[in-house]
Formats: C-alpha cells, structure tokens, sequence
C-alpha cells in the first residue's frame, strides 16, 4: 500500500514568516512529485511540481526534494494570511500514473 | 495550467432523487478521469478511476451501482448518485491527468451535493 504521510496540523506562522510544510513517502518508485493548496469549499490547485532532487523555485514557493530520504517539502516565504489554507502533497509514479495524496497540512497565516 | 470544468458547482435534491456531475477537460484529452468526495474538513477520499471507451474502477468500499461513472469521450467523464439520500451529502471532485511521462493532475471545481 503506497502512502503519503503529512503532518495535519494546523500549523500557523505570523504574516511575513517562512512557513515550511513537509511530506513523506512510502514507495521509492515515486517519480513525480506534487503540491496542491485547498482552500475551504473549493477543489484543489496545482501549485508546484517537482521531478528531480533539490529545490525548485516559483515565486514565494520553493518545493524540495529528497529521494533518498523519500521526502518532499513546500516552502512559503514571506507568509500572507491569503495563504491560509490545506496543502496537499501528491506523488505519482514513472509514468505520472498512480497520483497517491497524502491527507493534508492545514496552514494558517496569522496577521 | 490545463482547465477542468465541472458542472454543476451546487445541486440541492431530494431523496430519492438522480443526479449528474458532469467534468470536462477543456484543452486537452484526458483518457483517465478521477472522483473523489470530500466531507467537511476531511480528506479527499478517491471513488473511482474513470477510463475512456472501459468501465471504471472503484475503490473498496464505493458501490458501483450506486455511483455511475460513463466516460464515453476523451473530454468528458459523468458520475450519476443515483436514489441520492441524506448520506450522499457531500462535495465531489473530478481531476483529469494531462498524459504522458510528466503527467500532472487538474482538478474541477467541484460539486456540493445536499439531499433532503
């Protein structure tokens, strides 16, 4: 049973904070990995995607990848309360087939 | 990113009643469509696997009569809760995958579903 474990939180940083959310993974066939923002009510939004160790950076958000250690992270710098919502880490196999969710990090942006 | 749509965003029936949630994948062919249903603050739990031109697969637990998957079109999967009841009350989900090695998955916007 391949899984994806994340700590449900609720974690909450002060507004201008670095908020640092972490995802682990059972299967080391993993090869593509993901990260999902939820906010209440709504459907999930693909924020960032990573397929190779190291860090990836797309603005406020730099994803990090650690295949050896089968973990992946979400950095989110200089926090705002808008970025209040559920992160989902999501990983998919060789083929971006088999997309496993993990239940979620529940964030909260204190201003 | 690819764009999902989703239809209808809300639906309020009665018991006993049917139900289509209709997912389209706008700007690209999608051969495997997901549903899942989330309760309030709870996870996204995965129903079905939706596969163009072949009967879908469900998860344990999900009965298959009860939720009807059709994806008759490589941009069009529909799930039916057929005789909706109280228990049905729930926010479902579609997400297509763009294909391919780098695959990504894009969700719709999602169906809040409340049987009287």
């Amino acid at each position: 049973q391949k899984e994806v474990e994340q700590n449900s939180g609720p974690l909450s940083v002060p507004e201008g904070a670095i908020a640092s959310l972490n995802c682990t993974y059972s299967d080391r066939g993993s090869q593509s990995f993901f990260w999902y923002r939820q906010y209440s009510g709504k459907s999930p939004e693909l924020i960032m995607f990573i397929y190779s160790n190291g860090d990836k950076e797309d603005g406020r958000f730099t994803a990090q990848l650690n295949k050896a250690s089968q973990y992946v992270s979400l950095l989110i710098r200089d926090s705002q309360p808008s970025d209040s919502a559920t992160y989902l880490c999501a990983v998919a196999d060789n083929y971006g087939q088999n997309f496993v969710f993990g239940p979620g990090t529940r964030l909260s942006v204190l201003p | 990113g690819a764009v999902v749509s989703q239809h209808p965003s809300r639906v309020i029936c009665k018991s006993g009643t049917s139900v289509k949630i209709e997912c389209r994948s706008l700007d690209f062919q999608a051969t495997t469509m997901f549903w899942y249903r989330q309760f309030p603050k709870k996870s996204l739990m995965l129903m079905a696997t939706s596969n163009e031109g072949s009967k879908a697969t469900y998860e344990q637990g999900v009965e298959k009569d009860k939720f009807l998957i059709n994806h008759a079109s490589l941009t069009l999967s529909t799930l039916t809760v057929t005789s909706a009841q109280p228990e049905d009350s729930s926010f479902y989900i579609c997400s297509a995958g763009t294909g391919g090695p780098n695959e990504k998955l894009f969700f719709g916007s999602g169906t809040q579903l409340s049987v009287l």
